[in-house]
């Protein structure tokens, strides 16, 4: 089952612009984390924040968490049109053994 | 490439045929996931293995699916008797359990159709 609901469905921008992707899960967590999927392809891991950690950046990414919320969000900055894909956040949660339970996705489309 | 790789890429086939797909993760991980996703949809977790260990399986994996680790090494994925609601992406994800918070590496997935 998705634990985790993401905001929106589909954003389209154009390039340059900062890109926002809300999560909201609903169990308690070992860590959250963030996948981008291009269209037909396997998942490629961006970054992964801790339970403990509240914000993290890697590159152009910057990802926040608040537990006490149960929600995550991933900024794009400075988005490219090699950006356009799915985002999809993933929960490891405490009981789980080190599965990921996955939202839907957001669809980004980033327009040159 | 020292990626996790999936054998096919693609699969068609007929109502009731069985289909085996191959995951070949990277090859110092432990852990090995199966997950299935549909159009639109995000992945859903349908089992791990631990080595050559089956540790957790989801009530999605009805008894026509059978997954299997046997060296600890590559796994196979078994559908018997597809159905149409078979049709999907099954991905294969490992990581190596170094501590609570790993990373997970995916495969390109294998494109089930079910005609």
């Amino acid at each position: 089952s998705q634990q985790g609901e993401e905001d929106p469905q589909a954003l389209s921008i154009q390039e340059g612009e900062n890109a926002t992707m809300n999560c909201s899960y609903k169990t308690s967590i070992n860590n959250l984390q963030w996948y981008r999927q291009n269209s037909g392809r396997g998942l490629v891991h961006l970054i992964l924040i801790r339970s403990n950690e509240r914000e993290k950046h890697s590159g152009r990414l910057r990802v926040t968490l608040d537990t006490s919320k149960k929600s995550s969000s991933l900024l794009i900055t400075a988005s490219r049109a090699a950006d356009t894909a799915s985002y999809f956040c993933a929960t490891d949660e405490l009981t789980s053994g080190s599965r990921l339970t996955f939202g839907e996705g957001t669809q980004l489309t980033v327009n040159p | 490439d020292t990626g996790v790789s999936q054998n096919p890429r693609h699969k068609i086939t007929k109502r009731g045929q069985n289909v085996t797909f191959r995951c070949d993760p990277i090859s110092e991980h432990n852990r090995l996931y199966w997950y299935r996703q549909t159009l639109g949809q995000g992945p859903e977790f349908l089992t791990y293995f631990q080595n050559e260990a089956q540790l957790e399986k989801s009530r999605l994996l009805s008894d026509r699916f059978s997954a299997e680790r046997p060296k600890g090494s590559f796994s196979t994925l078994e559908i018997q008797r597809t159905e149409q609601g078979d049709s999907a992406m099954y991905l294969c994800a490992s990581s190596l359990r170094a501590g609570k918070n790993t990373e997970a590496f995916f495969g390109q997935g294998t494109r089930l159709t079910v005609v």
